[in-house]
């Protein structure tokens, strides 16, 4: 199975300051179509997840545009611009290029 | 609106067996893919299975191989997992979710699972 692998895995951030989550995985997520399945999903507390970015850097509907999502091959980076109160949550990695599909072990952000 | 609403969860004995379901509505179920993943209590999330639009195919993480099995009602739009054989570790929320366009779009709220003697 590929390993996602998240970093840190505790994210203490000042209110209005960046934050950053790296996500690598074990094997390239180029698809044999072309594309890349990377997503990155958010979980607030007490809430089920919600996906905010797919396929690297496209941002779903209604996500704030200070989330933005880079990377490619095995490397890959989501960013929040400035941090807001209701960022606070864990933000997981998801990869869908090999079965089975899986997820890093989550980024708990909280704000200091 | 896209909305999964899950059901059936509760408390079973090891070696039990339960089923749920997750209702959907907004958008043409039987046209997409659709998964279960779970979450044991503080853990992070994990796939269960999949399957095809028409239910002719399906698929399982081996933890649940043999045990577990996905289904799917078009004409309901509803989706379903049975599970037998269950074990404590088997015990975690569990979400449907749809693989629309670029994967696991829209998630339901979950349904927790115990299973506790």
């Amino acid at each position: 199975d590929v390993v996602m692998t998240q970093s840190p895995l505790s994210l203490p951030v000042t209110l209005g300051q960046p934050a950053s989550i790296s996500c690598r995985s074990s094997q390239s997520l180029v698809n044999s179509d072309g594309d890349t399945y990377l997503n990155w999903f958010q979980q607030r507390p007490g809430q089920s997840p919600r996906r905010l970015i797919y396929k690297v850097s496209n941002r779903d509907s209604g996500v704030p545009d200070r989330f933005s999502g880079s990377g490619s091959g095995t490397d890959f980076t989501l960013k929040i611009s400035r941090v807001e109160t209701e960022d606070v949550g864990v933000y997981y990695c998801m990869q869908g290029t090999h079965w089975p599909w899986t997820f890093g072990q989550g980024t708990k952000v909280e704000i200091k | 609106d896209v909305q999964l609403v899950e059901s059936g969860g509760g408390l079973v004995q090891p070696g039990g067996s339960l089923r749920l379901s997750c209702a959907a509505s907004g958008f043409t179920f039987s046209n997409y893919w659709m998964h279960w993943v779970r979450q044991a209590p503080g853990k992070g999330l994990v796939w269960v299975a999949y399957i095809k639009t028409d239910g002719s195919s399906s698929n399982y993480a081996d933890s649940v191989k043999g045990r577990f099995t996905i289904s799917r009602d078009n004409a309901k739009n509803t989706l379903y997992l049975h599970m037998n054989s269950l074990r404590a570790e088997d015990t975690a929320v569990y979400y449907c979710a749809r693989d629309g366009y670029g994967h696991y779009d829209y998630w339901g709220q979950g349904t927790l699972v115990t299973v506790s003697s």
